[in-house]
């Protein structure tokens, strides 16, 4: 139980274009959904939290414009790089908690996102 | 504002062998603490965690981790490693208890076992 998936596990695309970056818990409602960043040999790095319904909060340093969540369900939030550019490539990961699991978040296995 | 360092990127143990990888922490909270494990492809995964009580806990397959508040550290043990458990491992810690809360991540260490 508790899987997330991600779609698409990668993407390539051209400088200046949009990405949307799915990420879906299958078996269990999301009540929270976070999303990191990782560059190669790094740490994840937390981008922003999201509550179903609610507008995402975004770290100190995250761009808002840049990167639009959407937490439209239970089940689903979304992360679209707007714009992108080949700064922007890195491993995007989202993970999701639920109310009844305060303690746990359960991982996607991350999308790679290459910016050409 | 929190932060993890995991003083090594790499660690490399014969198989059967023990293994310890290291974590500290700093923060000016009290915090939460976890190891997560990513295998190949795959998404991380909870090892285990500290929330309170006992500082040793452990996973069920084999590997312990100690929290010891004077020393900020929650070095992850394992008295013998198996080829399988070839990773990479991420400690962690959250303010919030990590499901409602983000977690700061170390960058890493990279279990290599060797037959």
């Amino acid at each position: 139980g508790a899987v997330v998936s991600q779609h698409p596990s990668w993407v390539i695309c051209k400088s200046g274009t949009s990405v949307k970056i799915e990420c879906r818990s299958l078996d269990f409602q999301a009540t929270t959904m976070f999303w990191y960043r990782q560059f190669p040999k790094q740490s994840l790095m937390l981008m922003a939290t999201s509550n179903e319904g609610s507008k995402a909060t975004y770290e100190q340093g995250v761009e808002k414009d840049k990167f639009l969540i959407n937490h439209a369900s239970l089940t689903l939030s979304t992360l679209t790089v707007t714009s992108a550019h080949p700064e922007d490539s890195s491993f995007y990961i989202c993970s999701a908690g639920t109310s009844g699991r305060q303690y746990e978040q359960y991982f996607g296995p991350g999308t790679r996102l290459t910016v050409t | 504002a929190q932060s993890v360092t995991q003083l090594d990127s790499q660690v490399p143990v014969f198989e059967e062998a023990p293994v310890e990888l290291r974590c500290n922490y700093s923060s000016s909270v009290s915090v939460y603490l976890f190891w997560y494990v990513q295998y190949p492809n795959q998404g991380l995964q909870l090892l285990l965690k500290y929330l309170s009580g006992s500082t040793l806990v452990k996973s069920i397959n084999g590997f312990e981790a100690e929290f010891n508040k004077s020393q900020t550290s929650f070095h992850l043990r394992k008295p013998s490693v198996h080829i399988s458990d070839t990773a990479e491992y991420f400690c962690a810690v959250s303010v919030g208890g990590g499901g409602a809360d983000g977690l700061t991540f170390g960058k890493g260490t990279h279990l290599i076992i060797q037959p």
